[in-house]
């Protein structure tokens, strides 16, 4: 069973970085048969697809995050990390990080327990 | 990007009776290569992450509860709990799986009445 765990701190001033990791156990990140993703929840919100990565390190990046956004892999720590530039109040979220299967036809069936991100001065 | 509509945007059942939940994507899911519609059904509960349910729209997923259940093909789709349980009380989600961006509907939240 794939476990993933976020980690990274809770608290960004505006304009800034944000920098998150996930690691990943129960899975190798270097395997073939997986997309990584970033997902967020604002509070009492919904849900929004940040961007994926594969093994080969192409991503796909939400449109509306795309020119603010990097995720990249670290094979050697089994790790996948977020950086979200130019940061505002507006995404104050929680971050999860979630795997998917390929061609399973089950999208983000393991999920990390998620880390609150508050971009505050 | 493909559009995720569900409503209602809140429904409160009576303890065992059905809950019906709608899904509209702005373009069709259906994958034309194997014949399978990219839709997932999550749930969420309070300070958890989401748990996937369903998948290619009407395969449950290991371990939930027959009362769950996914239909539809194409643009519109539905989950249904056939008799609700009190833990059944969460968000839930559909999500198209069929082309990135990966999206989302808004929600729905089901109480018990």
């Amino acid at each position: 069973q794939v476990q993933l765990q976020e980690s990274g701190p809770g608290l960004v001033k505006p304009s800034q970085t944000l920098s998150l990791t996930c690691t990943v156990s129960g899975a190798s990140i270097s395997s073939d048969s997986y997309y990584w993703s970033w997902i967020r929840q604002p509070a009492g919100k919904g849900l929004e697809w940040i961007g994926r990565i594969y093994t080969s390190g192409s991503t796909n990046y939400n449109p509306s995050l795309k020119s603010r956004v990097t995720i990249s892999l670290d094979t050697s720590k089994n790790q996948f990390s977020l950086k979200l530039s130019s940061v505002t109040a507006a995404d104050t979220a929680v971050y999860y990080c979630a795997s998917d299967l390929i061609g399973s036809g089950r999208p983000f069936d393991y999920w990390g327990q998620g880390t609150l991100v508050t971009v505050s001065s | 990007d493909i559009v995720m509509t569900q409503s209602p945007d809140s429904l409160a059942v009576s303890l065992g009776e059905r809950a019906t939940i709608n899904c509209k994507s702005s373009q069709s899911v259906l994958s034309t290569s194997n014949n399978k519609n990219y839709l997932t059904w999550y749930q969420q509960k309070p300070g958890q992450p989401p748990k996937l349910l369903i998948y290619w729209a009407s395969t449950r997923e290991s371990g939930v509860p027959d009362r769950f259940s996914g239909s539809g093909s194409g643009t519109d789709f539905t989950l249904t709990i056939s008799t609700l349980q009190a833990e059944d009380v969460a968000v839930y989600y559909c999500q198209q799986y069929y082309s990135a961006p990966l999206t989302f509907g808004g929600g729905t939240k089901v109480e018990i009445k």
